[in-house]
């Protein structure tokens, strides 16, 4: 079956210490989207990119990096300069964001300890 | 900055009644309006996408209306479930955004047998 695949759904990260989350994708959307959930406040867009080796930032890509080097996948990187890295954090997929809905992996859930 | 404002933030019903929530969004140079459902521990699932004044969507129990002109979409749910219970978002998409949804906090629902 198609989706998206996030791993790992739970990661831990030391202060200082840069982390990749990963998303991979098989359903041929060109379209891909990292978001950001903290409690109490909407989905947040960090990155998206709408081909593959192009991307672009959202509104709160400080501290964070991506790449798109192949179609099916978009890892994130949280690097130490993300001041406050402690959060839910959702990969999806489109094939048109104004015909289709997005498609959403299970998420990754980061804690900085 | 373009907002999306979802009523009421939480709703109790009971299994059996009929509830319907609002959202609220930016009419300048609208594109598409998406609704999904989040259910707790799983990933967003896409209900529908709307692009034309006056659409309705069914899939099931559940419906949504759209009016482009007044910047607002309704959700109905008919005959609540227990399985029902979950978040549902809203979204919009509009021209000159850089092709970037815009998320509001959601409606928290639920459902009791």
């Amino acid at each position: 079956d198609g989706g998206i695949t996030q791993s790992p759904k739970y990661l831990f990260r030391k202060e200082g210490q840069n982390v990749t989350l990963s998303c991979e994708q098989n359903l041929n959307h060109d379209a891909m989207y990292w978001y950001r959930q903290d409690p109490g406040q909407g989905l947040r867009l960090i990155y998206y990119s709408q081909i593959v080796n192009d991307f672009q930032k959202g509104d709160i890509a400080e501290g964070y990096s991506v790449s798109r080097e192949k179609k099916e996948s978009f890892p994130l990187t949280v690097t130490s300069a993300q001041k406050n890295p402690t959060a839910f954090y959702l990969c999806a997929s489109s094939a048109g964001e104004r015909d289709y809905g997005y498609t959403f992996g299970s998420g990754t859930r980061l804690t900085v300890v | 900055i373009l907002n999306v404002e979802q009523s009421p933030q939480s709703l109790h019903v009971q299994e059996g009644d009929s509830t319907n929530f609002t959202c609220s969004f930016p009419s300048s140079n609208f594109y598409a309006l998406h609704w999904y459902r989040w259910e707790t521990a799983k990933s967003p699932e896409a209900l529908f996408v709307m692009t034309l004044n006056g659409d309705e969507k069914k899939k099931g129990r559940i419906s949504a209306t759209l009016n482009t002109k007044e910047g607002y979409s309704y959700l109905y749910i008919k005959g609540s479930q227990p399985e029902d219970s979950a978040t549902y978002l809203c979204a919009s998409l509009n021209a000159g955004n850089n092709r970037k949804l815009i998320w509001g906090l959601g409606t928290s629902l639920a459902v009791n047998p």
